[in-house]
């Protein structure tokens, strides 16, 4: 069946930077979609959504875009934080899979 | 407060025994699921129940059973079949699974079988 995958299983980066987190999905009849926070031992928690009919969705310091065209989504972060370390998915509201993850570490 | 819970948070069980594991939401949702996370893996779904009385396999459907009596409840039974059962499970529900709405996640349970 059509999947949802990361592109990036870690990423690290230092405080105070912007972050980049990228997403591929499959499905093209896909209308609706949802970035996660999990951290250690918890889970995961929402963090923004997007529709298919926006390009760009602005929340407190966080960004997703979507590019239809090619089918990718990514989730831009702001001045990291070391509380911003955690793993981030994405995924399809109509299907409820999501793909492998990526590990967001922030360094000091 | 309105959420999903899951219960209990660590569990500790012997090779061979079933175990129940409990989900619990008071969102009014109608969509339940049931997640495993394996260490430094993402979500693998084994079940989902778009509403009362009804549920479906996921994709990691073998050894596990669940029911859907009550709106509220989804409770997983990890069977003695379930070859791996050492896992982090999560619940969560949704208002309803074509709506395209968010998923509320419970905080997991890890499961050991020793």
């Amino acid at each position: 069946g059509e999947s949802v995958g990361l592109h990036l299983p870690t990423l690290s980066v230092q405080e105070g930077d912007n972050s980049i987190i990228n997403c591929a999905y499959s499905n093209s009849a896909s209308d609706y979609f949802i970035w996660y926070k999990q951290e250690s031992g918890k889970g995961p928690q929402f963090i923004i959504d997007i529709r298919s009919n926006m390009d760009k969705r602005q929340g407190q310091r966080v960004t997703v875009l979507l590019n239809k065209t090619v089918k990718h989504l990514s989730l831009q972060i702001a001045a990291t934080q070391p509380g911003d370390s955690a793993v981030y998915f994405c995924a399809e509201s109509n299907d409820m899979r999501f793909g492998a993850g990526t590990r967001l570490t922030v360094k000091p | 407060d309105g959420g999903i819970t899951q219960s209990p948070k660590y569990l500790f069980r012997k090779e061979g025994q079933n175990v129940t594991l409990s989900c619990e939401q008071n969102l009014n949702h109608d969509a339940m699921y049931w997640y495993r996370q394996d260490p430094g893996q993402g979500l693998r779904l084994i079940y989902y129940s778009q509403i009362v009385n009804d549920f479906q396999k996921g994709d990691i459907a073998e050894g596990y059973s669940v029911s859907r009596e009550k709106k509220e409840s989804f409770p997983l039974t990890v069977t003695s079949a379930q070859k791996n059962p050492t896992a982090f499970y999560l619940c969560a529900s949704s208002m309803d699974s074509h709506l395209n709405t968010e998923a509320f996640f419970g905080q997991g349970t890890r499961l050991t079988v020793v």
